[in-house]
């Protein structure tokens, strides 16, 4: 059982560039999560996704979009990199019922971008 | 909106002894859970135990225990007879029934002294 896989562990953009980080789970999960993890900062919530074609805008969306591929996969795309993009992401997955949604997550990509 | 408060960037211990690591919350809801997770130098978020708001009872887990007042709106974390490997960062997180979303605390590092 794999858990949360994220690809790339690590990535340099330069600014201006795109790129898509993917996420896969083999837990059949409904819902997945991207956070962005910043020195002083701790995580904050990028978009989740609550199941297969939803996705909802979390803390800090600005400069993202996502696309729940299907029930295992959750991407995460940066059109026009920026150097505050800089950061650690993490993806996450969680299973329902309630009563609580216990969050899994994946090792997570270093993205620098200059 | 829901804060997480963790007042000590980094704290210490040596091994064998007891620390206990602070995490207070704001809320307006009744029904919430709060978490605690680890994150040693790997960077994989672990989590390592969870209170229910509706609970009295004291979560714990082998070595590691919460003292949850919740008038006080307060949940912290005691590890007991500490070990080299409990060295990482801790991150308090808060979040509400119903909702899917994890609420962070911006962490605090933990270092274990032998």
């Amino acid at each position: 059982n794999a858990g949360v896989t994220q690809t790339p562990k690590f990535q340099v953009l330069k600014t201006g560039q795109s790129m898509t980080l993917q996420c896969a789970q083999d837990m059949n999960h409904n819902s997945m999560y991207w956070y962005r993890q910043d020195p002083g900062m701790g995580l904050r919530l990028i978009y989740y996704s609550a199941s297969e074609g939803t996705t909802d805008k979390g803390e800090v969306p600005n400069g993202y979009n996502v696309s729940r591929l299907n029930k295992r996969e959750f991407s995460l795309r940066l059109e026009s990199a920026a150097p505050s993009q800089t950061s650690v992401y993490f993806c996450a997955s969680s299973a329902t019922p309630r009563p609580y949604y216990e969050q899994y997550f994946g090792p997570g990509t270093r993205l620098t971008v200059t | 909106a829901q804060t997480v408060t963790q007042s000590q960037p980094e704290m210490s211990v040596q091994e064998a002894e007891t620390v206990t690591l602070s995490c207070t919350y704001d809320t307006s809801e009744s029904d919430y859970y709060l978490f605690w997770y680890k994150q040693p130098p790997s960077r994989q978020m672990i989590l390592v135990i969870r209170q229910e708001a509706y609970k009295q009872q004291n979560a714990t887990e082998n070595r590691f225990s919460v003292n949850f007042q919740k008038a006080a709106k307060s949940f912290s974390l005691k590890i007991s007879d500490s070990q080299l490997g409990d060295a990482a960062m801790y991150f308090c997180a808060y979040q509400g029934g119903g909702s899917e979303k994890l609420v962070f605390g911006k962490g605090t590092k933990l270092t274990v002294n032998p």
